[in-house]
């Protein structure tokens, strides 16, 4: 299966929100609520921001959301803050393989 | 704490054999499904595979299917990632996460295992 689609960069200065969408099929996004975020930071493993599309771990500040619409997920970061700059991966369920995929990761830059 | 603590880093030559691991503590190793996933140097994370440690149930992605094995040791809560012949193009990060969260998220993630694949 091919990887999710994710924009390679998106920027925004501090306190401004910014939006990442991940876009999959119907095989994968689509069909399942079943998608989780991850950020991870330069030499770091990646951490969990959301799970099953809009659910976030306990600890994870609420300026982190998630939601769906059709094959296409996305993850919004509120009130951008500098330690907010760092990678970030989304990553379904695919029913065709029974595995998972993840997206092809979205540099966030604050300016 | 619950924690994954990975294998160090490996540095091999083409065509050699390596199995990496991860160990696990703080929870019950039976109950949660183990995961791998690669990281190629300033890439993306790519989906391997995971391992039921209760049964050894195991699932691969098609893109890593009979590329690896993936298997588990419940006795000592470690799970191991192995290649037969080794290829420069298997040089990458590793890292080994628990799936823990709802929906097959990986909610507890292992420091990673760099192997370097170079004649």
């Amino acid at each position: 299966q091919s990887a999710l689609t994710q924009p390679a960069s998106v920027s925004g200065s501090p306190g401004q929100s910014i939006t990442i969408s991940c876009t999959g099929t119907s095989s994968d996004v689509g069909s399942y609520n079943l998608v989780s975020w991850y950020q991870q930071h330069p030499g770091k493993a990646p951490k969990l921001m959301i799970y099953e599309g809009s659910k976030r771990p306990s600890g994870v500040s609420n300026r982190f959301s998630g939601s769906k619409s059709g094959n296409t997920a996305s993850l919004t970061i509120s009130g951008l803050q500098a330690e907010d700059e760092a990678d970030y991966h989304c990553c379904s369920y695919a029913s065709s393989s029974t595995s998972g995929v993840f997206g092809t990761g979205t540099k966030v830059t604050v300016l | 704490e619950v924690q994954l603590v990975q294998s160090g880093a490996e540095v091999k030559k083409p065509g050699e054999s390596l199995k990496i691991s991860c160990k696990a503590s703080g929870y019950n190793f039976y109950t949660s499904w183990i995961g791998w996933v690669r990281q190629m140097p300033e890439k993306g994370l790519e989906w391997m595979g995971i391992i039921f440690p209760s049964d050894s149930d195991t699932r691969y992605s098609p893109s890593f299917q009979g590329q690896v094995t993936i298997s588990a040791d419940k006795s000592i809560s470690t799970a191991y990632l192995q290649w037969r012949s080794l290829k420069a193009s298997d040089t990458a990060m590793y890292y080994c996460a628990r799936r823990g969260a709802g929906g097959g998220a990986f909610d507890i993630w292992g420091q990673g295992t760099m192997v370097t694949v170079s004649s």
